[in-house]
């Protein structure tokens, strides 16, 4: 059963537009929130992170949104770039709920943002 | 820089020739990961250590084992592969004692299995 769901397997957007990503959880548990990106051949590169006593978190073009209600949270994109262009991931962890630490993954999105 | 390295990068392989792939980090961090990722699918952990406190997933096939010597380095050994055992497969590292979840990940490993 999967905890951790990316529901749409690839997203195109304009260069310049917004891209939005989005993640949906099923652990109520999980109270860590994190986005990764991945380029072909290479492995995952830490994006942004969210905590559960936030609802929004902030860096440069990349902003995160939590809706703990709702158990979903989302990767805005603004202004969309090129370089952009890559495979997202959502991961979850449950820190104070027994996970050690470990991350759970969604199967990713593949964000194309075409000139 | 401070980084995750794994070597090497592409790794062939025959069908039930044992192959070990190496990490290693110089973030020192004590958490140390072993994914497992196919096409399409989100990536699958297979074991991690904590300090020198080995845990093994419960569903990690007994083909695969890990050694850890120290803090720097991390090996995967595949006993014997299998053709399903074709995958990339990522290091990644995480500081225990810094309060945050986040793991760092090293290029990964392309496995083939001929």
């Amino acid at each position: 059963d999967q905890q951790v769901k990316q529901n749409s397997p690839s997203l195109s957007v304009q260069e310049g537009r917004i891209s939005i990503l989005n993640c949906d959880y099923t652990n109520s548990m999980f109270d860590y929130f994190l986005w990764y990106k991945k380029y072909p051949a290479e492995g995952p590169t830490f994006l942004i992170s969210i905590s559960s006593i936030k609802d929004k978190n902030e860096d440069g073009r990349f902003t995160v949104f939590l809706n703990k209600s709702a158990k979903h949270l989302s990767l805005h994109i603004v202004p969309s770039q090129p370089g952009d262009s890559a495979v997202y991931f959502c991961a979850a962890s449950a820190r104070y709920g027994g996970s050690q630490g470990n991350l759970i993954f969604g199967k990713g999105t593949k964000l194309s943002v075409k000139p | 820089d401070a980084m995750v390295i794994q070597n090497p990068r592409y790794q062939v392989t025959q069908f039930g020739k044992p192959v070990t792939l190496s990490c290693s980090q110089t973030l020192n961090h004590n958490v140390m990961y072993w994914y497992q990722q196919k096409s399409s699918q989100a990536p699958k952990l297979l074991f991690h250590y904590y300090d020198k406190d080995f845990n093994n997933e419960a569903d990690t096939p007994d083909n695969f084992q890990s050694r850890r010597p120290n803090t720097s380095f991390c090996f995967l050994d595949i006993r014997s592969p299998g053709l399903g055992d074709a995958a990339m497969y990522l290091c990644a590292t995480r500081d225990g004692y810094a309060g945050t979840d986040t793991q760092y990940f090293g290029p990964g490993t392309r496995l083939t299995v001929l």
